[in-house]
């Protein structure tokens, strides 16, 4: 079984230019979840999905961070302007149902802001 | 406020020693509880999982953990450490998809 794919591995770029991040999630997981990850600490979850449709983005900076899951499969998320703090790992993660089952990650992408 | 804590920024122990990392969880309803491990360079993969039923769950690579309402704790333990077990470990209550902030293993030759 294919896990999570997220791409790119890598990415520097400077303060307030954009980025986007793709995953793709393992066939027929319905809840895609975004996570960002800061050096030394756990987990934060960003957003989300059941399907195409948004669960929680509560923690989501809406005024730079905007995510989206096209047909309930692929998902983007965007930063557009980047700042210094954002430098982090963005993970993605997807299961089959919500929370109460397993969600497998990807790999994940370091972004570094500089 | 709901939260879930590990008390243990970083913990040595030396190879074929016992190991137990804390976990302890504040919150209202029953909490579905996980641990994970991410090596370095890796992704996070699931150790074990308690939703309900017993509350000494087995998961891979000989770890265990225990559930204890009481004491709030959902510590992860393993009797024996092997070098390759070095890597960070994070807990993770899924009522709301909350991650401790995760305990750095070390493992001594």
């Amino acid at each position: 079984e294919a896990g999570v794919a997220q791409s790119p591995r890598y990415k520097i770029i400077e303060k307030r230019q954009s980025v986007a991040f793709w995953c793709n999630p393992i066939s027929g997981h319905a809840t895609l979840y975004w996570y960002q990850q800061i050096l030394g600490q756990g987990p934060k979850l960003l957003i989300q999905f059941q399907n195409n449709g948004v669960v929680d983005d509560s923690q989501l900076p809406k005024d730079r961070f905007s995510a989206e899951r096209l047909k309930g499969v692929d998902s983007t998320l965007k930063i557009q302007p980047a700042k210094l703090e954002d430098s982090a790992v963005y993970l993605c993660a997807s299961s089959l149902g919500w929370r109460v089952t397993e969600a497998f990650f990807g790999q994940g992408t370091r972004l570094t802001v500089v | 406020a709901q939260s879930v804590t590990q008390p243990d920024i970083h913990i040595t122990v030396s190879e074929g020693a016992s190991l137990e990392l804390r976990c302890n969880y504040s919150y209202g309803a029953t909490p579905y509880l996980f641990w994970y491990v991410q090596s370095p360079g890796q992704g996070l993969q699931l150790l074990l999982k308690y939703f309900s039923g017993d509350t000494l769950v087995q998961g891979i690579k000989g770890f265990e953990a225990e559930f204890k309402r009481s004491q709030s704790s959902f510590n992860l333990r393993k009797p024996s450490v092997h070098w390759s077990d070095a890597a960070e470990y994070f807990c993770a209550v899924y009522n709301d998809m909350r991650f401790g902030a995760g305990t750095r293993l070390t493992v001594k030759p």
